[in-house]
């Protein structure tokens, strides 16, 4: 599985969107781009995966650039409560046809949300 | 829908006890995934069940060993506990297969070894 990279921190204002990237500059042509995040005291929740295509969901959007060796997870209007470590796993996605489901996270990003 | 839950939610054990640890997986879920999270650290892998068989195992010695049962809920049995064994340990769901990379985690077990 390819390796990222991930700021340690960064702060946002409550109402402004979010911006988290993430690099993932050895990323091979069928891995997949996740991003997860924990709360403090809960356990990771998924939040939306990529391959090539930018994604959106009730939660985020993942913009993936051409060369898909770097993307962006955008809360497009952050809450306090989405104040959380965020994860960026990149993978190869049902490896030898079954769902080997482990996921390498790595420090990922303290995003603070501030009011 | 009811989500992943583990069952305690805290617990002391003196070192070279045994633990065993439990998980509900969400309904519909076959797929059950371990991860240990030391304090500050990342959550790391221990295993996965895939329809009550192992289906991939991190780097955690043999004295950590895992069950699932037909109901595909879970359990994470220790042996022989060590102090570095102190750690919030999640449990993960998801449908296998197709989707086995939208892990649905419950709250943890906090486990302190004294």
């Amino acid at each position: 599985d390819a390796k990222t990279t991930q700021p340690p921190s960064m702060d946002c204002a409550e109402g402004r969107a979010a911006n988290l990237p993430c690099n993932h500059s050895t990323i091979s042509g069928n891995e997949y781009v996740y991003w997860y995040r924990q709360i403090h005291s809960q356990g990771p929740q998924y939040i939306i995966h990529g391959l090539k295509n930018n994604e959106t969901n009730e939660m985020a959007s993942l913009i993936i650039t051409e060369d898909r060796k770097s993307s962006t997870l955008i809360l497009p209007h952050a809450t306090l409560r989405d104040t959380a470590v965020y994860y960026c796993i990149v993978l190869l996605a049902n490896a030898g046809g079954t769902s080997y489901g482990k996921l390498t996270f790595g420090q990922g990003t303290i995003l603070t949300v501030h009011p | 829908e009811t989500g992943v839950t583990q069952s305690p939610t805290h617990l002391i054990k003196t070192r070279g006890q045994q633990v065993t640890l439990r998980c509900s997986s969400q309904s519909g879920h076959n797929t059950v995934s371990w991860y240990q999270q030391a304090l500050g650290q990342g959550p790391q892998f221990i295993f996965q069940y895939y329809r009550e068989e192992e289906n991939g195992r991190g780097n955690f010695p043999p004295r950590f060993s895992g069950l699932q049962f037909p109901n595909y809920s879970s359990e994470l049995n220790v042996n022989a506990l060590e102090l570095d064994d102190s750690a919030l340990y999640l449990c993960a769901s998801s449908l296998g297969r197709d989707r086995g990379y939208e892990q649905y985690f419950g709250p943890g077990t906090r486990l302190t070894v004294t």
